[in-house]
């Protein structure tokens, strides 16, 4: 089956560590996105990628880092300089130059820093 | 400053009835809208879309309005089912910045009554 695979779907990461929450699409979408969702809001955009080898900022890009070495991986990083790390991370991806129009996500990861 | 907007955090309805979300967004460059669906520890799932050349789209039990010069789009739902119980997020679409991103509003509770 097609689909975006998040994992762990639970996470626990101590103060000061550093962690990387997985995302692996099979949908051949060229386009990749981190969302963090917090209570009473919406999903507000982490990081983003166009292409492989190549990803732009969000509006909270702030103590997160990805990389987009292959089409169907995009991997988040949450570094220690994340202030408020505890959230539910969702990734998503669309397929825009096939004219695709609605973004696919996956089952989403909720991180709690112990 | 937020570019989607949904005013109302939560909304009842006898089941049965007609169920109305609105949203309004600001920014005249989106090109499509889209309604998504969330429940709890769950990905978003895509219901519905309209593109910003159309002013009505139907799906079944859904149906997606979109008043341009308003900036306002609404989704009903007819007749509403306890099912349909869950979180409902408005989404806008363009290129942002840099590429296709999407815009999420805060989300809005609907809770049916049996």
């Amino acid at each position: 089956d097609g689909g975006i695979t998040q994992s762990p779907k639970y996470l626990f990461r101590k103060e000061g560590q550093n962690v990387t929450l997985s995302c692996e699409q099979n949908l051949n979408h060229d386009a990749m996105y981190w969302y963090r969702q917090d209570p009473g809001q919406g999903l507000r955009l982490i990081y983003y990628s166009q292409i492989v080898n190549d990803f732009q900022k969000g509006d909270i890009a702030e103590g997160y880092s990805v990389s987009r070495e292959k089409k169907e991986s995009f991997p988040l990083t949450v570094t220690s300089a994340q202030k408020n790390p505890t959230a539910f991370y969702l990734c998503a991806s669309s397929n825009p130059g096939r004219g695709n129009t609605e973004a696919f996500f996956g089952q989403g990861t909720r991180l709690t820093v112990v | 400053d937020q570019q989607v907007k949904q005013n109302s955090p939560s909304l009842s309805v006898q089941e049965g009835r007609i169920s109305i979300l609105n949203c309004d967004y600001t920014n005249s460059m989106f090109d499509y809208f889209l309604w998504y669906k969330k429940y709890p520890a769950e990905g978003p799932t895509f219901l519905i879309s309209i593109s910003s050349i159309k002013d009505k789209n139907e799906d079944g039990r859904f149906t997606v309005f979109l008043n341009k010069s308003a900036k306002h789009l609404s989704l009903h739902i007819v007749p509403s089912q306890p099912g349909d119980s869950a979180v409902y997020f408005c989404a806008a679409s363009g290129v942002i910045n840099y590429g296709q991103n999407f815009v999420f509003g805060p989300g809005t509770r609907l809770s049916v009554l049996p």
